[in-house]
């Protein structure tokens, strides 16, 4: 089975600021999707940026990028000028590629990132 | 444009009664889902349909029930509710092409005593 692990709890920075969320994954196939999904305290889930392990090139979405190793496994984000309203948890995930689409997403446990004003 | 829309917001049930989670989306989409979140977890899957009449198993099925006799509606059913049922839960769903984004709803809070 697939795990997804996300190995802080917990990150914190000043606003303005460039920080990293770190991801790492254990699966044994080759085709995949991974994921940065936003949970305010709205509750809402909301889609950040979105990755296919099959492009080499690496996903950016404006203040939002990240840094896919494949061989590594790991898939962090990088949010850069932060801002007050990128404060949430940031959950990372995978989906692995099937021709039906049927698969769930495996989440990671979660980042909860704060912003210093 | 209602996106995904899950009812009710918020629910309390005892333990051993039952009830129904309502998801109803007005995408076309062919693909839907549901998932509840524990404290200090991430999401994980309960059950999935790929459209109307087939319904499969996530990763933590035991003690709910779904169908699907719609493209628009997949309601999620609580026979007997348990404490440990006490969660959040969302209903998501995408087209079925295999990279499509997933749509979630709000969300339910379910405390179950």
């Amino acid at each position: 089975a697939q795990t997804v692990t996300q190995s802080q709890p917990e990150m914190s920075v000043q606003e303005a600021e460039t920080v990293t969320l770190s991801c790492t994954y254990d699966t044994s196939e080759s085709d995949y999707y991974l994921f940065w999904y936003k949970q305010p305290p709205s509750r809402q889930m909301i889609l950040v940026i979105r990755q296919e392990a099959y492009k080499q090139q690496n996903a950016t979405e404006n203040r939002f990028s990240v840094n896919f190793q494949k061989a590594a496994k790991s898939f962090s984000l990088k949010i850069s000028d932060s801002q007050l309203g990128d404060a949430a948890m940031y959950f990372c995930a995978y989906r692995k590629y099937s021709g039906g689409g049927a698969d769930g997403l495996t989440f990671g446990k979660g980042t909860h990132l704060i912003i210093q004003p | 444009n209602a996106g995904v829309t899950q009812t009710p917001k918020f629910q309390v049930l005892k333990t051993g009664q039952s009830m129904t989670l309502q998801c109803a989306q007005d995408m076309n989409h062919e693909y839907m889902s549901w998932y509840r979140q524990d404290p200090g977890m991430g999401l994980r899957l309960i059950h999935y349909s790929v459209g109307a009449g087939i319904t499969d198993q996530g990763e933590v099925p035991n003690g709910y029930n779904v169908s699907r006799s719609t493209t628009e509606d997949f309601p999620l059913r609580l026979l007997s509710a348990a404490p440990s049922q006490t969660s959040v839960y969302f209903c998501a769903s995408r087209p079925s092409g295999a990279r499509e984004k997933l749509f979630f709803g709000s969300g339910t809070q379910l405390s179950v005593l």
